[in-house]
């Protein structure tokens, strides 16, 4: 059974629109990211937590917000989507005091109109 | 920042051949993963390492943090290991991963 998984795994909206993803872990792990990635492009981190209630920037945050409400679930929101937030989102976990292995989820493909 | 120099960006190999992969890395890193996103866009986990060597079938990959470096080589490849390879390595610093922008594999009959 997958360990991490994510919702909805394709979305269409359109410009000013709000979207939620959802990802959830199994894997008791402390950390969890979101990473979009872009043709020609490796994964760039737009936020990160180290557990329920925290939150850590990352390096392409602006236009997204995020939560975790408990370790096993993580949210990453566009409250006013736009085109250039089209893009291949991927949500990922790791244990002990972060810098361990990663594992992904399957990704959830974002169209904004 | 924290830099991650993937080559080559794309590469074609026959069947039954092989290459290397390598990621330069700006800072000593502390740990590099190797992934392959696959046909479907998942990420597909190859080797964590945090020193050393790896192998797995026909799959090794090399980790010198001292030298700012790491390598995967492909030997005897195969129709389906088409995709396209990232790395990502993580700093003594902090916990965030960077990524390399990745080597598109095309293996042809």
């Amino acid at each position: 059974e997958a360990a991490v998984t994510q919702s909805p795994r394709n979305k269409v909206t359109v410009t000013g629109g709000n979207v939620t993803l959802s990802c959830r872990q199994t894997n008791s792990h402390n950390y969890m990211y979101w990473y979009r990635q872009d043709t020609g492009h490796g994964l760039r981190l737009i936020h990160y937590s180290y557990g329920a209630g925290n939150l850590q920037i990352g390096d392409v945050p602006d236009g997204y917000k995020a939560t975790r409400t408990t370790q096993e679930d993580f949210f990453l929101l566009l409250e006013l989507a736009s085109p250039s937030q089209t893009s291949l989102y991927f949500c990922a976990s790791s244990d002990g005091t972060g810098g361990a292995e990663q594992f992904f989820g399957p990704g959830t493909r974002l169209t904004v109109l | 920042g924290d830099q991650v120099e993937q080559s080559p960006s794309a590469l074609s190999l026959h069947e039954g051949t092989g290459s290397a992969l390598r990621c330069n890395f700006t800072t000593t890193m502390r740990a590099v993963q190797w992934f392959r996103k696959n046909s479907r866009g998942s990420l597909i986990n190859l080797f964590y390492l945090a020193s050393g060597t790896k192998e797995n079938g026909r799959l090794k990959s090399a980790f010198d943090s001292k030298e700012r470096y790491s390598t995967l080589h492909i030997r005897d490849a195969q129709l389906e290991d088409s995709g396209t390879y990232f790395c990502a390595a993580v700093n003594t610093g902090n916990y965030k991963y960077v990524f390399g922008a990745g080597t598109r594999l095309k293996v042809i009959a």
